[in-house]
Formats: C-alpha cells, sequence, structure tokens
C-alpha cells in the first residue's frame, strides 16, 4: 500500500450506465491528481485539485466528472462513456505539485 | 509541446548485469526531473526529483545523473536483480506552467 487507495481495482460498464471512481489518501498532502494511462501512450493528466479547488482540467470530455469534497478524497463521475475510454485511471497525490507524487494502483476501465 | 523521449523502449537483461537508461526532454524552462519505477500491476513509486545540473542522486543499487543544459538524465541499475523487472518512467517539470510531461518509459526485464 501507497498511503493512496482507489477502488474498484476493476470495473466494466456499459456506455449508457454511471459509475464512480474513488480515491482516497491520509497523507496530509494537498493535491490531487486524475492520470488516464492509455496501452502504447504516456501517461495523460486529466484533472488537478489544490487545497479541493480544480485548478486544472486537460481538456477533458464532460463524460468525465471530478468531484473533491475534501482534501483527502477524489472521485471520478462516469457517465455514457465509449469504448475509447477503456483504460486504466490512476489517482495520484502530492505535497505542493512540486514534489514527488505518490500514486495509487489505479482502476482498470473496460467501457463494453 | 514538450516531447519526453526515453530509450531503449525495452530491454533485457541477465541476472547480475549493470544497464542504464535515457530520458532525453527539452532544456529550456528546466525545472525538475523525476523518476518512478512502475512494477506490473502496481503503482508507479517515486525514484528521484532532480533539479540541479550535474545532479546525481543514489537509491541502493539504482543512481540517477541529470545534464540540464544538454536535456538528458540518465539511470543506471548496478547488478539487477529480477525484482528490478519494471517499467522506468521519466518526466520533467518544464515550460511555462511547469507540467509534469511523461515519457513512454523503459521496460526492464532481469532473467534470472
Amino acid at each position: 500500500e501507497t498511503g493512496v487507495t482507489q477502488t474498484p481495482r476493476h470495473l466494466v460498464m456499459g456506455m449508457t450506465n454511471k459509475k464512480s471512481l474513488k480515491c482516497e489518501q491520509h497523507l496530509g498532502h494537498n493535491a490531487m491528481y486524475w492520470y488516464k494511462q492509455s496501452a502504447k501512450k504516456p501517461l495523460e493528466l486529466m484533472f488537478v485539485y489544490n487545497f479541493k479547488e480544480q485548478t486544472e482540467n486537460n481538456s477533458v470530455p464532460s463524460r468525465f466528472s471530478p468531484e473533491c469534497p475534501n482534501s483527502s478524497h477524489l472521485f471520478l463521475h462516469l457517465h455514457t462513456l465509449q469504448p475509447e475510454d477503456s483504460a486504466l485511471y490512476l489517482c495520484a497525490s502530492s505535497q505542493a505539485g512540486d514534489y514527488g507524487y505518490t500514486f495509487g494502483s489505479g482502476t482498470r476501465l473496460t467501457v463494453v | 509541446i514538450l516531447n519526453v523521449e526515453q530509450s531503449p523502449q525495452s530491454l533485457h537483461v541477465q541476472e547480475g548485469d549493470s544497464t542504464n537508461f535515457t530520458c532525453s526532454f527539452p532544456s529550456s524552462n528546466f525545472y525538475a526531473l523525476h523518476w518512478y519505477r512502475w512494477e506490473t500491476a502496481k503503482s508507479p513509486e517515486a525514484l528521484f526529483v532532480m533539479t540541479l545540473n550535474g545532479d546525481e542522486k543514489k537509491k541502493g543499487r539504482i543512481s540517477a545523473t541529470l545534464n540540464t543544459k544538454e536535456g538528458y538524465s540518465y539511470l543506471y541499475i548496478k547488478g539487477s536483480q529480477p525484482e528490478d523487472s519494471a517499467t522506468y518512467l521519466c518526466a520533467p517539470n518544464a515550460g511555462n506552467n511547469r507540467k509534469l510531461i511523461w515519457g513512454l518509459g523503459t521496460s526492464l526485464g532481469v532473467n534470472p
């Protein structure tokens, strides 16, 4: 365990479903991130939250909706996804944003 | 647009061999360079964060050097062990917004 916990580990959903990914950290970090990792592509930053405020949305489609209710929890709400959204979704946290990130193990998402 | 290149893309070595990989990045507006190790089915794990030209960091049998003027970093593994098998990712903070830009990684396999 790294201190960043993601649930579920695996998720299969239909294109009309609504689901949520959860990320939790109790490291005292003040920044949290969602990343997408697709085959043969580098990690893609999706969203950044600093002190619960969204500071970056990296041109992510609106079918992905993040939520950060407090500095320890981060959600990614999913609805009407497409098969090309199938990927590994990683959550990370850091202190101040310029130091090393602590990653969760990711959620392997398959959209059918 | 920043371009991060890692080479080789993959390699296999025998247990006990020493090896090294390269990370190349644009040298302008450099702020820091991150190295991560990512084992299959686990979380990416931070190895080093390097900021100064000529910096050298070491963690056990793994070490890294940084040349910010020419835009490259080397990661060395001395006496490779099977547990070193992983993908090694580099990511510079650079550009005006200091975002982390990720490489595709070098996949290392160590044969016992």
